[in-house]
């Protein structure tokens, strides 16, 4: 069965800094494009960036932008998500998802995700 | 940028029903666009892509339709695994993967 499991986050203050990690297992991982999305306790669904599954293609939410690096290393099977100069805006569960299609420049949606991972910022 | 509403934001229904939720881009997305469902304290579970087409293992009680700037979700004799809040994300690289707010759907 495909997998995704987040890991990386934790409590910090406004202003630090966080790196997740999301190892998959069981598919082609460096076939396939990746996302980040957060959901704020009690709240929706946010996307925050996507990557290409050769990393020609990187897109990022406005939130996230000049903040967040996301990144993949294919031969180790993870993505990453770089936080830089972080708010308490940025507290929620992150989730990563795989895209639908294989070695596609396009985006289709996330058919896999992992059960995420809990950041929270607050001093 | 790009905004993306659902409607309504809250409904509930009896089993058996047919259920419908509306999604609309305020730009012209074309066909790129993809729904979810998510139970409470749990990851969300991929139902549609490309508007309409049904991802492997998705009941068929499930559909959706649309292109440009307004979609549909349509849910077919409405089971009890079906509560839960329903998204819709747009997926053009000309803008944002925006997701909507969401529909939480109740069962009587």
């Amino acid at each position: 069965q495909e997998q995704l499991v987040e890991s990386g986050g934790g409590l910090v203050q406004p202003g630090g800094s966080l790196r997740l990690s999301c190892e998959a297992s069981i598919f082609t991982f460096r076939s396939y494009g990746m996302h980040w999305v957060r959901q704020p306790p009690g709240k929706g669904l946010e996307w925050v960036a996507a990557i290409s599954y050769d990393e020609s293609k990187i897109f990022y939410a406005d939130s996230a932008k000049g903040r967040f690096t996301i990144s993949r290393d294919n031969s180790k099977n993870t993505l990453y998500l770089q936080m830089n100069s972080l708010k308490p805006d940025d507290t929620a569960v992150y989730f990563c998802g795989k895209d639908r299609l294989w070695e596609s420049l396009y985006f289709y949606g996330m058919d896999v995700w992992g059960l995420g991972t809990a950041v929270t910022v607050t001093s | 940028d790009i905004q993306m509403t659902q409607s309504p934001s809250t409904l509930s229904a009896s089993v058996g029903d047919r259920v419908t939720i509306t999604c609309r881009a305020s730009q012209s997305i074309s066909g790129w666009l993809a729904w979810y469902q998510q139970r409470p304290g749990k990851a969300p579970y991929f139902l549609i892509y490309q508007a309409s087409t049904l991802d492997s293992g998705v009941p068929s009680r499930f559909s959706g339709s649309g292109s440009g700037t307004e979609f549909t979700l349509t849910i077919n004799g409405l089971q009890p695994e079906d509560f839960g809040t329903y998204y819709c994300q747009q997926v053009n690289r000309n803008f944002p993967f925006t997701f909507g707010p969401g529909t939480k759907v109740e069962i009587k």
